[in-house]
């Protein structure tokens, strides 16, 4: 099925380093939505973007759902240990799309002590 | 727990036997969806349940795949005659209304077809 194209795949960073990741589509989404997902769980939403331009902060994370509607962006400031995992960008469509997601294919994130 | 619970949480299977894996949503939660995510992959939409509505299966792989959700409330997604193509961790989200409320997922059944 259709996936978006998240970049990068994996990064290795030092704690107190900023994290910087995005995703890129063809297509247009209404919605972008960012998850963390630790290993044996499901993802957890993270941040939600529903407006073209819009910026959101959640503590040291910030979105972006791009100007086009066909990009989105998370930074971390900051990394922490327990900020490692996989970052899972999505894209919703809405309307009668509901709940039907597209996700890239994820940022392995390893933070060093 | 007040999360949405999947059972089992490993399945191992032979080749061409059927499996049933469930799913428990959060109470109240109208929308009912699976996912499956294939090792290193990102999440794939397989089937959506909102309500009464007939399901959007839009994303099943093949006629082998099956849904169902009874009473509104568990779900239960039925593979039938295995291939090893079909182990993935297969997930369950839950949402209240089925609108633009987040997904709220299980931890996942990991199936490993042999």
């Amino acid at each position: 099925g259709q996936q978006l194209n998240q970049s990068p795949q994996s990064m290795f960073i030092q704690e107190g380093e900023d994290v910087s990741m995005n995703c890129t589509s063809s297509s247009i989404f209404n919605t972008w939505l960012w998850y963390k997902q630790d290993p044996g769980e499901g993802p957890v939403l993270l941040i939600a973007l529903y407006k073209a331009g819009e910026l959101t902060s959640n503590g040291r994370l910030t979105a972006q759902f791009g100007i086009t509607r066909k990009d989105s962006f998370l930074n971390i400031s900051a990394s922490i240990p327990s900020d490692v995992g996989i970052y899972f960008c999505a894209g919703q469509l809405g309307g009668t799309s509901y709940g039907k997601l597209t996700f890239g294919q994820g940022t392995i994130l390893t933070v060093h002590p | 727990g007040a999360g949405v619970s999947q059972s089992p949480s490993n399945k191992v299977t032979e080749k061409g036997k059927d499996v049933e894996l469930r799913c428990d949503p959060i109470s109240g939660h109208t929308a009912l969806y699976w996912y499956r995510q294939s090792l290193g992959q990102g999440l794939e939409f397989l089937i959506y349940f909102q309500g009464n509505s007939a399901p959007d299966k839009s994303g099943l792989p093949s006629d082998r795949f099956s849904a169902e959700r009874t009473g509104g409330s568990v779900s239960t997604l039925t593979i039938q005659r295995t291939q090893q193509e079909d182990s993935a961790v297969y997930l369950c989200a839950s949402s209240p209304q089925g609108d633009n409320s987040p997904l709220h997922f299980g931890n996942g059944t990991r199936l490993t077809v042999t």
